[in-house]
């Protein structure tokens, strides 16, 4: 069936080193795309988002690259510092007429080592 | 604090009680949005408010879980008859409602039924 996943479970990485965290998504409709930061015990936060009319999108230490081709979604975080360890969700919009129901992936733990 | 506030954080009942859950959304955001996450599990939708209409349900929210808007502005989700199977953490989002904007999460009602 459609859904939204996730490549790896958990990823481990050195501090300031750079991690990309990616997400695969099936349904070739959906036409927006966010990256959600969860950290224990608190709700998701809104860390960027892309339309499907751009490849990439760039924020403050992180950019979202998209390939409709493939179907594939990445998050990549520069100089990745202890802060960021959290669990990571792509989420997709699939509501007709847009509005704003995502699905969610079951999300990547990053955890950054000192 | 001009973010989704959600109230209990924590509640903690017994099998067979009702609970209610509330959510204040961002002010001006006329679309309002109940998911429910599991541990280890991205949120799933449950159902979504555009003002004071409720526009869409999940199949998930079965006949015992009701929401209301009822003046467009803050949202309640009860939950009658609490079974095991509820105990999850309730989260609130909000959006405006401008083609799929950029949707916003509290901090979640943590539900334990015992």
């Amino acid at each position: 069936g459609e859904s939204v996943g996730l490549h790896l479970p958990t990823l481990s990485v050195q501090e300031g080193d750079n991690s990309i965290i990616n997400c695969a998504y099936s349904n070739s409709a959906s036409d927006y795309f966010i990256w959600y930061k969860q950290e224990s015990g608190k709700g998701p936060q809104f860390i960027i988002d892309i339309r499907s009319n751009m490849d990439k999108r760039q924020g403050q230490r992180v950019t979202v690259l998209l390939n409709k081709t493939v179907k594939h979604l990445s998050l990549q975080i520069a100089a990745t510092q202890p802060g960021d360890s959290a669990v990571y969700f792509c989420a997709e919009n699939r509501g007709s007429g847009n509005t704003g129901k995502l699905i969610f992936g079951q999300g990547t733990t990053l955890q950054v080592k000192p | 604090d001009t973010g989704v506030s959600q109230d209990p954080r924590h509640k903690i009942t017994k099998r067979g009680q009702n609970v209610t859950f509330r959510c204040d959304p961002i002010s001006e955001h006329n679309r309002l949005y109940w998911y429910r996450q599991t541990l280890g599990q991205g949120p799933e939708f449950l159902t979504y408010f555009q003002n004071e209409a409720q526009l869409e349900k999940s199949r998930l929210l079965s006949d015992r879980f009701s929401a209301e808007r009822p003046k467009g502005s803050f949202s309640t989700l009860e939950i009658q008859r609490t079974e095991q199977g509820d105990s999850a953490m309730y989260l609130c989002a909000s959006s405006l409602s401008r083609g799929p904007d950029t949707i916003y999460f509290g901090e979640g009602s943590w539900l334990t039924v015992v």
